[in-house]
């Protein structure tokens, strides 16, 4: 079974940007999360998508935003780039949510020069 | 409330040690903790949970130990290799909302 990718792996963008960044989750995984890395503030939930729509939100600015299609493919936008952007960007994927083991993919890193 | 405390930020060990990491939480709807190892380029991976229902939960060299009525858990590793240097992750789950929390962190080193 193939796990979680993500695309890109890796960009640079520049201030006042937008980026939108893609996930796979694995077959028959219907919840995708998406978190931020960064080393001062660990991993930080964004949004949760399940069937298509956001079922649980993070405390991030409106600039972030995400969507699932009907394959549970997944992406999430962020518009109006800044340097706080910098961060690796982790999806993850689940068979339903809550208490299920969640799968990571190797995320991207997003650098807002 | 919705935090998971965990501490330390950073843990040095020599090969063979036992490694303790702890993580302390404020919501008692929490009913879930798992531990995510991640090392360098890839993504977090599970690699233990606990329920509040046991104290202990033991999975190989890993051991998490469960104080629910101090609310707080934490992860020991047994027999301690270099391999296991990676980040370490808590984290704690309402099953009523299925959001799951994350502690900050733990850079864990196993000296040779």
């Amino acid at each position: 079974k193939a796990g979680v990718t993500q695309t890109p792996r890796y960009l640079i963008k520049t201030r006042g940007q937008q980026v939108t960044l893609s996930c796979s989750p694995i077959s028959g995984h219907r919840s995708v999360s998406w978190y931020q890395q960064t080393p001062g503030q660990g991993l930080q939930f964004l949004f949760e998508y399940f069937s298509e729509t956001q079922r649980n939100k993070g405390n991030f600015p409106g600039r972030f935003s995400g969507r699932q299609f009907s394959n549970s493919r997944s992406e999430m936008n962020v518009s109006t780039l800044e340097l706080g952007d910098s961060a690796l960007y982790l999806c993850a994927s689940q068979t339903g949510g809550g208490a299920d083991e969640q799968f990571f993919g190797p995320g991207t890193r997003l650098t807002v020069l | 409330q919705q935090q998971v405390k965990q501490s330390p930020q950073s843990l040095i060990v020599q090969k063979g040690g036992i490694p303790i990491i702890n993580c302390a939480y404020e919501n008692t709807a929490f009913d879930y903790f798992p531990w995510y190892q991640q090392f360098p380029g890839k993504g977090p991976a599970l690699l233990i949970a606990i329920r509040p229902d046991v104290s202990e939960k033991k999975e190989g060299r890993f051991t998490i130990s469960f104080n629910k009525s101090a609310k707080q858990f934490s992860l020991h590793i047994m027999d301690s290799q270099p391999g296991d240097s990676a980040t370490y992750f808590c984290a704690a789950s309402d099953v009523r909302d299925d959001k799951i929390i994350f502690g900050k962190g733990t850079r864990l080193h196993i000296l040779p």
